[in-house]
């Protein structure tokens, strides 16, 4: 089954404390990208990665960083979590550029800094 | 630059009332155009898409014309059910790195 899978789920964690959100794709998409999604702000881009070992900053990078080593994988790091970070994340994948092209999004990683 | 904006909710309708979401967009080139679904507590996955002027886009009882003479992506279904409750979002796509999304629009359906 085609999919986007994320972990955790859910986290509840503390100011400063690093975490990683994994997240995985089995489509062999070479687009893969991060969301954010608050009440009244919709979907904010946070960083985007065209193929391995290519990331860029999307609208609201700042607080995050990703890496691309594999194709399938592309983790959100929090290095140093505060509280306007909480909130709900998506991790998404698309195939490449292609006209029509269209996302495929994971469950979401519920996100809360103490 | 790029845009889509989306009429906002909540709507409220009840069982077999007919929907309208509205969008319209503003976009260099000529877009890709999608509608999004968000169920509660699930991640967005496509309702249905269009990838040129007057393609209608279906799925499960929706349906969407892409205008370009009106900028315009309108969801639209016939009969809507409790299951519909869900957010809408549309989208469009240029290619490149980035999907511009609508605010979206959370939609109830009453028994």
């Amino acid at each position: 089954e085609a999919q986007v899978t994320q972990n955790p789920r859910y986290l509840i964690t503390v100011t400063g404390k690093k975490l990683t959100v994994t997240c995985s794709q089995n489509m062999n998409h070479e687009y893969m990208s991060w969301y954010r999604q608050d009440p009244g702000l919709g979907l904010r881009q946070i960083y985007y990665s065209m193929n391995v070992e290519v990331t860029d900053k999307g609208d609201v990078p700042e607080g995050y960083k990703v890496s691309r080593k594999e194709k399938r994988n592309f983790p959100l790091i929090l290095e140093s979590p505060s509280p306007n970070q909480t909130s709900l994340y998506f991790c998404a994948s698309r195939l490449g550029s292609e006209r029509g092209g269209f996302l495929f999004f994971g469950e979401g990683s519920r996100l809360t800094v103490l | 630059g790029n845009s889509v904006t989306q009429m906002e909710g909540p709507v409220t309708l009840s069982e077999e009332a007919f929907l309208t979401i509205n969008c319209t967009y503003t976009a260099t080139g000529y877009p890709s155009l999608f509608w999004y679904v968000q169920y509660p507590g699930e991640g967005l996955q496509l309702l249905l898409k269009a990838t040129k002027a007057d393609d209608k886009g279906s799925n499960k009882g929706f349906e969407a014309t892409y205008r370009k003479e009106t900028t315009s992506f309108h969801l639209e279904k016939g009969s809507v059910q409790v299951s519909d409750s869900a957010v809408y979002f549309c989208a469009l796509y240029t290619g490149g790195f980035k999907t511009i999304f609508g605010a979206g629009t959370r939609l109830f359906v009453k028994a």
